[in-house]
């Protein structure tokens, strides 16, 4: 049973395009997370989500926005997709902020 | 403002060989997280370190954290092919909200 699981795994899109991506958990955590990989395999953190608080990395662009349904969802919007957004994003969520993460599978975006 | 840094950040080396990765972080913190990514996938926790003088050990790996230090080890005895992949190093900042800050990771290689 997935503990951590995101929607699509792969997503081609145009610039300029607005795409969503779709992560959920089911253990029952307080907290979760959306992260940036880059090419060179840096984690980058965009924001967490505890008990319908939302905390920004400020160098994240105001064209993503994360939106949270319920505590086991934690979606990731983004608009007017720019090349430079092409990466490897991770969904994660802990028990509560400071406790061992565990991470979806990952959605690899690919903009053109 | 907490920083993390992991070296080497790259590491070729021979099955049977024994090697340490080494995690140094900025400020104060009293815990610890190493995860591994396989090329292609998502992180798996590997150790969590609760406190100083802290010593995990799964298989050939064993993780030592030293709080006073700001210094944490991973250690590969008697390496084998299985264990290549990236190991990334988190610890949770308390000027952060107790988000996790990074290491840019080790990328390891264990050629047969």
């Amino acid at each position: 049973d997935t503990a951590v699981s995101q929607t699509p795994k792969y997503l081609v899109t145009q610039m300029g395009n607005d795409k969503s991506i779709k992560c959920e958990q089911n253990l029952g955590h307080d907290t979760m997370y959306w992260y940036k990989q880059d090419s060179k395999k840096f984690l980058k953190i965009m924001f967490s989500y505890n008990n319908k608080e939302l905390i920004i990395n400020e160098t994240v662009p105001n064209r993503f926005s994360p939106k949270s349904p319920d505590k086991a969802h934690l979606n990731l919007h983004i608009n007017s997709l720019e090349l430079g957004d092409s990466a490897v994003y991770f969904c994660a969520s802990s028990q509560v902020l400071g406790l061992e993460q565990y991470f979806g599978p990952g959605t690899r975006l690919t903009v053109t | 403002e907490l920083k993390v840094e992991q070296n080497p950040l790259f590491l070729s080396m021979q099955e049977g060989k024994n090697y340490t990765i080494y995690c140094n972080y900025s400020t104060t913190s009293d815990r610890l997280y190493w995860y591994r990514q396989d090329p292609g996938k998502s992180l798996e926790s590997l150790f969590v370190l609760l406190s100083n003088g802290a010593v995990k050990q799964e298989g050939r790996l064993m993780a030592s954290l030293d709080t006073k230090a700001r210094l944490s080890t991973l250690h590969i005895t008697a390496a084998v092919h299985d264990l290549s992949a990236t190991y990334f190093c988190a610890v949770p900042s308390m000027d952060s909200n107790y988000q996790l800050i990074w290491g840019a990771g080790t990328k390891l290689i264990i050629k047969p």
